[in-house]
């Protein structure tokens, strides 16, 4: 069963900590993505990966770490440093953007509730 | 970076009635997505169309992309037809990694 799975699906935490989200694909897709959702509004990037070991920064990324240890997962982490961390986080993934179709497909996210 | 807008930002509709939702962005595109937002948060995909016309039951998508818009008509809607529409993109004349640039999405009430 393909797909991508993001856990936990609810994160409370008190300000001032870090928290790692996780995401895992198993459709074997180089690139991988993290998006951020505010109620009522569209999904904005935070980073991007197209491989291992490499990683670029989104339109938002202030506040925000990634890792890219394994091609099956790009683990978030949220950091202090993050003025405004509640929101719903949603994970991506695609095959490499190019002449053939590279249709993004979404894990079923992360609510991030910081106090 | 372009811009993308949907239209209308509310529908209300008795179930039954077709409906059509407007995406209209300001750049050339090498892909264009349809996505449908479940009350749980969940992205569906519903059409990836950078140009043409898709059908799929009583969902169709046509995308003009030198006129720069692209159309999503819900045929005899349902109550699970109820939710969040986004139209995303991808800039062609940006860096080619794939970045979805979002719409702010079309709220879809369907009632019984």
């Amino acid at each position: 069963d393909g797909g991508i799975t993001q856990s936990p699906k609810y994160l409370f935490r008190k300000e001032g900590q870090n928290v790692t989200l996780s995401c895992e694909q198993n459709l074997n897709h180089d690139a991988m993505y993290w998006y951020r959702q505010d109620p009522g509004q569209g999904l904005r990037l935070i980073y991007y990966s197209q491989i291992v070991n490499d990683f670029q920064k989104g339109d938002i990324a202030e506040g925000y770490s990634v890792s890219r240890e394994k091609k099956e997962s790009f683990p978030l982490t949220v950091t202090s440093a993050q003025k405004n961390p509640t929101a719903f986080y949603l994970c991506a993934s695609s095959i490499l953007p190019g002449p053939d179709p590279y249709e993004q497909y979404f894990g079923p996210g992360t609510r991030l509730t910081v106090t | 970076g372009i811009q993308v807008e949907q239209s209308p930002p509310d529908l209300i509709l008795q179930e039954g009635a077709n409906s059509t939702l407007r995406c209209n962005f300001s750049d050339s595109v090498n892909n264009l997505q349809w996505f449908h937002q479940n009350p749980w948060g969940q992205l569906i995909n519903l059409f990836y169309i950078p140009s043409g016309t898709k059908q799929n039951g009583r969902l169709s998508a046509t995308t003009v992309a030198t006129e720069r818009y692209s159309l999503l008509y819900i045929s005899s809607s349902q109550t699970t037809d109820s939710g969040v529409y986004f139209c995303a993109v991808v800039n062609a004349g940006g860096t080619s990694y794939g970045k979805l640039t979002f719409g702010q999405g079309t709220i879809l009430t369907v009632h019984p």
